[in-house]
């Protein structure tokens, strides 16, 4: 089985610029989490999306966005870029996000998308 | 709201040694609770989970931890430290909604 593969693995950007990053979920997996892991912090959480749509979202603002595919697969989109979106983005998916209260339900991560705002 | 705290942002083990690490949680209903670890410039891989069924919970290489809802802990421990065992660690609590609350993470160094 595959795992969740992310690209691109690093980018630099300016201000004010935009990006999009892409994930690839595991085999059997229908749900992708978004999480922004600033150094020496644990994961952020962005967003999740199950089925097509947004099923939950952390304190980011707007310009935060993304997208999932009907193969599961999904991408992060960041509008005018700050310096302190500066970060490594992690991509994770997992199983049945809309049951719930699952105690099965684990992360399984991309190696990430490191992000360097100048 | 859950959340979980990291005591101690670095450990220092001397290969061989006993391995703990402090996790604490705050939730106002039985948690799910997490161990993953991160090697350099990887993502983060799962080392155990605690979904009620058992309070001691082993987990890949050889570590184990404890849920102790009197202390609302779930402390991670291995009896022996590897030098492979280098890495960052972070407690997590998941939601109802599958959102997951990471710690600020600790990194272990293992001294030869």
């Amino acid at each position: 089985e595959t795992g969740v593969t992310q690209s691109p693995t690093h980018l630099i950007k300016t201000r004010g610029q935009q990006v999009t990053l892409r994930c690839s979920s595991q085999s059997g997996h229908n749900t992708v989490s978004w999480y922004q892991q600033a150094l020496g912090q644990g994961p952020q959480f962005i967003f999740q999306y199950y089925r097509e749509e947004e099923n939950g979202r952390g304190n980011f603002p707007p310009r935060f966005s993304g997208l999932q595919f009907p193969n599961y697969s999904s991408e992060l989109n960041v509008n005018a870029l700050e310096l302190d979106d500066s970060a490594l983005y992690l991509c994770a998916s997992s199983t049945s996000a809309g049951t719930g209260g699952s105690g099965a339900n684990v992360l399984t991560f991309g190696a990430g998308s490191r992000l360097t705002v100048l | 709201a859950q959340s979980v705290t990291q005591l101690g942002s670095h450990v220092s083990v001397s290969e061989g040694a006993l391995v703990l690490l402090r996790c604490n949680y705050s939730s106002s209903v039985p948690p799910y609770l997490f161990w993953y670890v991160q090697y350099p410039n990887q993502g983060l891989q799962l080392l155990l989970k605690y979904t009620s069924a058992a309070t001691l919970v082993k987990g890949i290489n050889g570590f184990e931890a404890e849920f102790k809802k009197s202390e609302t802990s779930f402390h991670l421990t291995k009896p022996s430290a590897h030098m492979s065992d280098a890495a960052e660690y972070f407690c997590a609590v998941r939601n109802t909604g599958n959102q997951f609350y990471f710690g600020t993470g600790t990194s272990l160094t293992v001294i030869p």
